[in-house]
């Protein structure tokens, strides 16, 4: 069973940097056509794509984002970790963490539950 | 403003068939497959369809995807008001190096 967990601060003044880190089990991120993705929803809008980390390292960054995020993996850990710089009360929102298959469309097949940050001063 | 753009609500009554579109571009729709996600309210969102047309394990054929062009459409057939939540679309985009979303459309079952 393939399940991911997303855990990370609540609240952050802006500025900060945010940290988020995604814990995943039943997959390797190893195997070839396997990525993790981050995606963002902010309080009642659509969803947004961050970044993502393929099985060979390679990552990929939303292009209105990609100045202020970092992504890396620890497969030894099955951890993937975000990290987003001077964060403003726009970055307020639900942020999801995903497995993301790379054959057939690259799509988002397991979803974690999210969590949710808050940037306020 | 999403670059593909989905009709923002749509709604049906119990038993109806209701379709949902997405439109894009050469770059994305019109170059790569879709996957479709179903959000209900306070939840994460669901796979329910990808390559186009593929329903993972577990997703009832009452959801159906097509693609055309550079539009691709999702139908829902036999509503159910379980089936209310947020419908959004997604690709790869060429152009962008990354996957995008649509705006998303609400269904209401009346």
């Amino acid at each position: 069973q393939v399940t991911l967990r997303e855990s990370g601060p609540a609240l952050l003044k802006p500025t900060q940097t945010l940290t988020l880190t995604c814990t995943f089990s039943g997959f390797s991120l190893s195997t070839s056509d396997m990525c993790v993705t981050w995606v963002r929803q902010p309080p009642g809008k659509a969803l947004e794509w961050l970044a993502l980390i393929d099985w060979d390292g390679e990552t990929y960054f939303s292009t209105s984002l990609k100045t202020r995020l970092t992504i890396s993996r620890d497969t030894s850990r099955n951890q993937v970790v975000l990290t987003m710089a001077n964060m403003n009360l726009d970055d307020t929102g639900t942020y999801f963490c995903a497995r993301m298959r790379w054959t057939d469309g690259a799509f988002m097949d397991v979803w974690g539950g999210g969590t949710t940050v808050t940037v306020s001063s | 403003q999403s670059v593909l753009t989905q009709t923002p609500s749509t709604s049906g009554t119990p038993g109806q068939r209701v379709t949902l579109t997405c439109s894009g571009r050469t770059s994305n729709i019109g170059s790569n497959f879709v996957s479709w996600y179903q959000q209900l309210p306070g939840t994460a969102p669901k796979l329910l369809i990808y390559r186009n047309n593929q329903r993972p394990s577990g997703i009832p054929a009452r959801f159906s995807g097509s693609k055309s062009g550079t539009s691709a459409s999702l139908a829902i057939s036999g509503l159910r008001s379980d089936d209310e939540g947020d419908y959004y679309c997604a690709v790869w985009d060429d152009s962008l190096n990354g996957p995008v979303f649509g705006g998303g459309t609400k269904v209401t079952v009346l």
